[in-house]
C-alpha cells in the first residue's frame, strides 16, 4: 500500500522553463516532507525539506510547497537547467517514528 | 569526510545462492535503513534499525531476507535463498534520530541481479 504517491513517471521541461513535480500522501501523521534527487548509478540526495508547520520552504531555485488539507506538496525549480535531470523522489515521515516513506519518484528531464 | 558506504556495487548471482550486502553508516548516526529500488514500487523500506535494534521490518519481503546489525558501524542485509524476483538496487542509508531535520544519507546502492 503506497503512502506516498508520485503518478508523474516522468517530466520533460524546456531548459530556463518552471519544473513542477507533484507528490500525494495518505497518512495524516505525516509530519516532515522531503525532496530526494538521484542521478544513475548513484544514491539519492537530501534536495529540501518542508516541516507539516509550514506551507513553502524556499532553496535558492528550489522551492517546495505543502497543502495539507488535500495531502498534496510540489517542487518547483526556476530556472530549470540541463543539470536537474535526474529522478526526485519525495518522501515522507510520521510523527510517531524514524521511518521515511518514499514515492516511486518522477524522472526529469530538462530539454537545452 | 566517508558517506555511507555499501558493498558490494554489483552482484550477480544464481537463483537460490544466497546473497549479503554490506553497508557501513556514517559515523555516529544511530539509524539506520534498507531500502529497495524498484520500478514498480520506487524506493521501497525493508527494515531500520534504531540504535542496532531492529524498530519496523515489516518491509521485509518475506523469510528469504533477513538483516542484521552487530554494531552501531555494520550492518548486513542476506537473502537465502535468492530468487530471480529479488533482482534490484538496494541502498542503505543513515540519520541522526531526534534531529529535527532527519535528513537520510544514502549509500550508492547494491546491484543485485539474480540470474
Amino acid at each position: 500500500d503506497q503512502q506516498v504517491k508520485q503518478n508523474s513517471p516522468s517530466l520533460s521541461v524546456q531548459e530556463g522553463r518552471i519544473s513542477i513535480l507533484n507528490c500525494d500522501y495518505t497518512n495524516s501523521m505525516f509530519d516532515y516532507f522531503l525532496w530526494y534527487k538521484k542521478y544513475p548509478a548513484e544514491g539519492p540526495t537530501f534536495l529540501i525539506s518542508i516541516s507539516s508547520i509550514k506551507d513553502k520552504n524556499e532553496d535558492g531555485r528550489f522551492t517546495v510547497f505543502l497543502n495539507k488539507s488535500a495531502k498534496h506538496l510540489s517542487l518547483h525549480i526556476v530556472p530549470s537547467q540541463p543539470g536537474d535531470s535526474a529522478v526526485y523522489f519525495c518522501a515522507a515521515r510520521p510523527n510517531t517514528g524514524n521511518q521515511f516513506y518514499f514515492g516511486t519518484g518522477t524522472s526529469l528531464t530538462v530539454i537545452p | 569526510d566517508a558517506g555511507v558506504i555499501q558493498s558490494p556495487r554489483h552482484e550477480v548471482t544464481e537463483m537460490g545462492q544466497e546473497v549479503t550486502l554490506r553497508c557501513k553508516p556514517i559515523s555516529g548516526h544511530n539509524s539506520l535503513f534498507w531500502y529497495r529500488q524498484t520500478m514498480m514500487r520506487g524506493l521501497e523500506l525493508l527494515i531500520y534499525f534504531n540504535n542496532n535494534v531492529p524498530i519496523d521490518d515489516s518491509g521485509m519481503p518475506e523469510d528469504r531476507f533477513s538483516a542484521k546489525m552487530p554494531n552501531a558501524s555494520f550492518s548486513t542485509l542476506k537473502i537465502q535463498p535468492s530468487e530471480p524476483r529479488d533482482s534490484a538496487v538496494y541502498f542503505c542509508a543513515s540519520t541522526l534520530s531526534g534531529v529535527n531535520t532527519g535528513e537520510l544519507f544514502f549509500g550508492e546502492g547494491s546491484r543485485l541481479t539474480v540470474l
